[in-house]
């Protein structure tokens, strides 16, 4: 399979914990993005990257989120202190950055997040 | 800033009749728009995307999208609506002028194809 892979599909955690999700893009996919969706609403645009450098994060992002792109590949999602408010479906989405900018993004399946 | 407008949360059409589902953006410069698929359990699936050129564009599953400039407007269409049509639709702009610019989302329209 040459898509967008995302690990763990499903993660349940107690509120306060943190958690870390894992984001593989396709491999010749220069940009990353992270999402977040609620049920029956759009994704919600968290960050995203350009090989290894974070281009952009949202303002609506709490210091308590962190992502990285260590090597231009895999990209991570960390959630410290995790609150019930934080249950959401976390998409990860890969691109070429085309020099025209046109490029299309491709999702993964999404990590599922409940916090109890 | 870039934003997108889906004002239907949903829309209902029997089988075999069109169907349309509307999209409005604004972005500072020159629009890149999509549209993506979402069924239930699954992840956005790309339908299509207009760049430059022509004002209809073609995409999968018979989905067409037309780009109007001066209404701000990218809205969805297919000719004849199945059941599996039946979805959450996506709307998202990019500001193409940018190259830094990322993708926004609109809210989403559940597409509802009766039999």
């Amino acid at each position: 399979d040459t898509g967008v892979s995302q690990n763990p599909r499903h993660k349940i955690t107690k509120r306060g914990q943190n958690v870390t999700f894992r984001c593989d893009p396709i491999s010749e996919h220069n940009r990353l993005y992270w999402y977040r969706q609620t049920l029956g609403q759009g994704p919600e645009f968290l960050t995203y990257f350009q090989n290894e450098a974070q281009l952009e994060k949202s303002r609506l992002l709490s210091d308590r989120f962190s992502a990285e792109r260590p090597k231009g590949s895999f990209s991570t999602l960390e959630i410290q202190r995790t609150e019930q408010g934080d249950s959401a479906m976390y998409l990860c989405a890969s691109s070429l950055a085309m020099i025209s900018g046109g490029a299309e993004a491709f999702f993964g399946q999404g990590t599922r997040l409940t916090v109890v | 800033a870039q934003s997108v407008a889906q004002p239907e949360d949903q829309v209902n059409v029997a089988e075999g009749n069109p169907l349309t589902v509307k999209c409005t953006y604004s972005v500072s410069g020159n629009p890149y728009l999509f549209w993506y698929v979402q069924y239930p359990n699954r992840g956005l699936q790309f339908l299509l995307k207009y760049i430059t050129g022509d004002n209809l564009v073609k995409g999968s599953y018979g989905f067409e999208a037309e780009f109007n400039k001066s209404q701000t407007s990218f809205h969805l269409k297919k000719p004849s609506a199945l059941v599996s049509d039946s979805a959450l639709y996506f709307c998202a702009v990019r500001d193409g002028d940018s190259s830094a610019s990322k993708i926004i989302f609109g809210s989403g329209t559940r597409l509802s194809i009766r039999p």
